[in-house]
C-alpha cells in the first residue's frame, strides 16, 4: 500500500500569514491511464467528519474558499492557505484514493 | 448531490459484534467503490475495506482480516460494514466513504463493559 507522510505535525501561523502543508507519497499517485494525481486535501474539526477541501491534487471542492490550493505531481503535494483566517483552525490531511484509501497522519494549524 | 446517511451511535460490550448502515443517494450506487474508514479518538485515519457494489467484489485491509464483513445491497443503495470480537481498541468513528471523495458523517461505536 502507499504510504502517505505528511509534515510538519503542527504548525503556528499568524492571522493573513500563509500556512503550507507538505505530503509526500511513498509511490507515485499519478496514472497515466487518465493523467491525473489521485490526491486530496480534507480539513477537520473536532467533533466533525473530514471536509473535503482538494481532489485531483489541485482542484478546489466547490464552496471552498480560494485562499486554499493545491499543488505538486507524483509523489510531492502542498496545500496553501494564503491568508490564514480564525475559521482555518483545524486537523489538516492529505489522501491518497488510488485503491485503496490511505492517508497522511494529519497537520494540526493553530494560530 | 450525494448523499451518504449512516446508522446511529452504538454501545457495545467486549466481544460483541456491530453492523453499521450507510444509506445513499445522489447517484448510481453501483458507479463507485464504497470504502470504510476508521479513526479512533485523537487519532488519523485508517482504511478498513472496500466493496465494489457491481459485482460484491471484496478488499479487507490485513488489520481488520477476519473480523470485517463488507456488503452493499443494490435494492435499496445502501452499504454495511460489520465488525465482530469488539474490543476496547474498535472505540472509534467509522466512516462510509464513496469513491475515495464523498464521507458520511461516521458512527460512533464505544466498546466498553
Amino acid at each position: 500500500d502507499i504510504v502517505m507522510t505528511q509534515s510538519p505535525d503542527s504548525l503556528a501561523v499568524s492571522l493573513g500569514e500563509r500556512a503550507t502543508i507538505n505530503c509526500k507519497s511513498s509511490q507515485s499517485v499519478l496514472y497515466s491511464s487518465n493523467n491525473k494525481n489521485y490526491l486530496a486535501w480534507y480539513q477537520q474539526k473536532p467533533g466533525q467528519p473530514p471536509r473535503l477541501l482538494i481532489y485531483w491534487a489541485s482542484t478546489r471542492e466547490s464552496g471552498v474558499p480560494d485562499r486554499f490550493s493545491g499543488s505538486g505531481s507524483g509523489t510531492d503535494f502542498t496545500l496553501t492557505i494564503s491568508s490564514l483566517q480564525a475559521e482555518d483552525v483545524a486537523v489538516y490531511y492529505c489522501q491518497q484514493y488510488y485503491r485503496p484509501l490511505t492517508f497522511g497522519g494529519g497537520t494540526k494549524v493553530e494560530i | 448531490e450525494v448523499q451518504l446517511v449512516q446508522s446511529g451511535a452504538e454501545v457495545k460490550k467486549p466481544g460483541a459484534t456491530v453492523k453499521i448502515s450507510c444509506k445513499v443517494s445522489g447517484y448510481s450506487f453501483i458507479d463507485y467503490y464504497i470504502h470504510w474508514v476508521q479513526q479512533a479518538p485523537g487519532k488519523g485515519f485508517e482504511w478498513m475495506g472496500l466493496v465494489d457494489p457491481e459485482d460484491g467484489k471484496i478488499r479487507y485491509a490485513e488489520r481488520f482480516q477476519g473480523r470485517v464483513t463488507i456488503t452493499a445491497d443494490t435494492s435499496t443503495d445502501t452499504a454495511y460494514m460489520e465488525l465482530s470480537s469488539l474490543r476496547s481498541e474498535d472505540t472509534a468513528v467509522y466512516y462510509c466513504v464513496i469513491g475515495g471523495l464523498h464521507w458520511g458523517q461516521g458512527t460512533l461505536v464505544t466498546v466498553s463493559s
